[in-house]
């Protein structure tokens, strides 16, 4: 298992473009989450699946951002009319079910995409 | 709203020197963990804490979850230069979901 993938680990893009990121998690996890993190500051949440169930979506996110993972493996993250605000990186974790307490799974994270908009 | 709060933001001390950083809430937290970010990749898990009053050690580092399990403490004795980056806090606070919230991090450096 190569751990979690992520592509592409950069993106430069003009503002209006739309970006897609993709996401491979660890093929036996069957959570997978979407973070965005700007320089020095903590993930903060956009998303997350079980399986292919989209089961929370954060408030912070525009009707532009959507997130999809059809079959219950790969994840992708669009923005649509990129803002310049939306340059950051964003992060992918997945994590296995167990039946331990909420809060105590692994969360393995990929390196990111980072996305600059010009 | 962020709901995890840690302290000091930025850390800069010389190797040898002991330090704590802080995650505070006013949320309660079936457990919280604890992941360590460098440069360039994403964060890795350092430690998990679920019991109230719960302590932790990872060799020079150790780990302390509230008696009332909103708040927890990182402790790193003798800090070296590779204990260099950010440290962040993380929990579930809501029950019934997965939603991890992070903490709003804390930059360590290490100078040799």
């Amino acid at each position: 298992d190569t751990g979690v993938s992520q592509d592409p680990r950069h993106k430069i893009t003009k503002r209006g473009q739309n970006v897609t990121f993709r996401c491979d998690p660890i093929s036996e996890h069957n959570r997978l989450y979407w973070y965005r993190q700007t320089l020095g500051q903590g993930p903060e949440f956009l998303t997350y699946f079980q399986n292919e169930a989209q089961l929370e979506k954060s408030r912070l996110l525009s009707d532009r951002f959507s997130a999809e993972r059809p079959k219950g493996s790969f994840s992708t993250l669009e923005i649509q009319r990129t803002e310049q605000g939306d340059s950051a990186m964003y992060l992918c974790a997945s994590s296995s079910w167990d039946r331990g307490p909420a809060g105590a799974n692994v969360l393995t994270f990929g390196a990111g995409s980072r996305l600059t908009v010009l | 709203t962020q709901l995890l709060e840690q302290s000091p933001q930025f850390l800069s001390i010389q190797e040898g020197e002991n330090l704590t950083v802080y995650c505070n809430s006013s949320s309660v937290f079936s457990s919280l963990q604890w992941y360590r970010q460098e440069p360039g990749e994403g964060p890795v898990l350092l430690v998990t804490v679920v019991t109230g009053g719960e302590v932790k050690k990872l060799k020079r580092l150790t780990f302390q979850f509230g008696d009332a399990r909103k708040d927890s403490s990182l402790h790193i004795t003798a800090a070296q230069p590779g204990d260099t980056g950010l440290y962040l806090c993380a929990g579930v606070a809501t029950s019934g979901t997965y939603k991890y919230i992070f903490g709003t991090g804390t930059r360590l450096k290490v100078l040799a």
